[in-house]
């Protein structure tokens, strides 16, 4: 099973709105809402962010936001600020009854 | 608090072994499921290796199938990967997660034990 695809780079500025993509197929995002994110700073853990396509965990910004269409997730940042600037991953269950990842997106804060 | 310690990291030769613990607090551990996940330095996750709460099923990437053994003792609040035949291409940070198992989201991640394959 290939890893999902994402954009290897995004920037945006404080106070603006990005978006990540994650591209997959009907075999993974398209096939099931079973599509998470994670957020990982250097040298840390990662960070379950989004799950079930656009659910957030319990304490987790309202800033961030999931949706999918097609074979594409999406995760969307909006106020971005400087503490948002980490690596994202998505992951997608597949029908291989296992979870792939993405090969992760770096967010630059400008 | 969910709070997941790894141990067990460290240098090794091609070829050789290492056992990996993670040590588990803050909740019902025989109630979940638990995997691992590994991130080579600089590059993506990959997930590893997954069981069951009651650690009956096992779940393997065929990268490792054969090679690494997931186990755990719910007594001791404690999963396990025994890695054998290990190759340089297994360097890596490796994550334990709780959930992991077939559609499970990675809820909770400890902060990794890194392990390096090398001569």
């Amino acid at each position: 099973q290939s890893a999902l695809t994402q954009p290897a780079s995004v920037s945006g500025s404080p106070g603006q709105s990005i978006t990540i993509s994650c591209t997959g197929t009907s075999s993974d995002i398209g096939g099931y809402n079973y599509v998470s994110w994670y957020q990982q700073h250097p040298g840390k853990a990662p960070k379950l962010m989004i799950y079930d396509v656009g659910n957030r965990p319990s304490g987790v910004s309202n800033r961030f936001s999931g949706s999918k269409s097609g074979n594409t997730a999406s995760l969307t940042i909006s106020g971005l600020q400087a503490e948002d600037e980490a690596d994202y991953y998505c992951s997608a269950y597949t029908r291989t009854n296992k979870r792939i990842f993405g090969g992760g997106t770096k967010l630059t804060v400008l | 608090e969910v709070q997941l310690v790894e141990s067990g990291g460290g240098l090794v030769q091609p070829g050789g072994s290492l056992r990996l613990s993670c040590a588990a607090s803050g909740f019902t551990f025989s109630g979940y499921d638990m995997s691992w996940v590994r991130q080579a330095p600089g590059k993506g996750l990959d997930w590893v290796s997954g069981l069951s709460g009651s650690g009956a099923s096992t779940y393997y990437a065929d990268s490792v199938k054969g090679r690494f053994t997931i186990s755990r003792d719910n007594s001791k609040n404690t999963v396990y990967l025994q890695m054998n035949s290990l190759r340089a291409e297994d360097t890596a940070t490796y994550y334990c997660a709780r959930g992991g198992v077939g559609a499970e989201d990675f809820e909770y991640w400890g902060q990794g034990a890194l392990v390096t394959v090398s001569s």
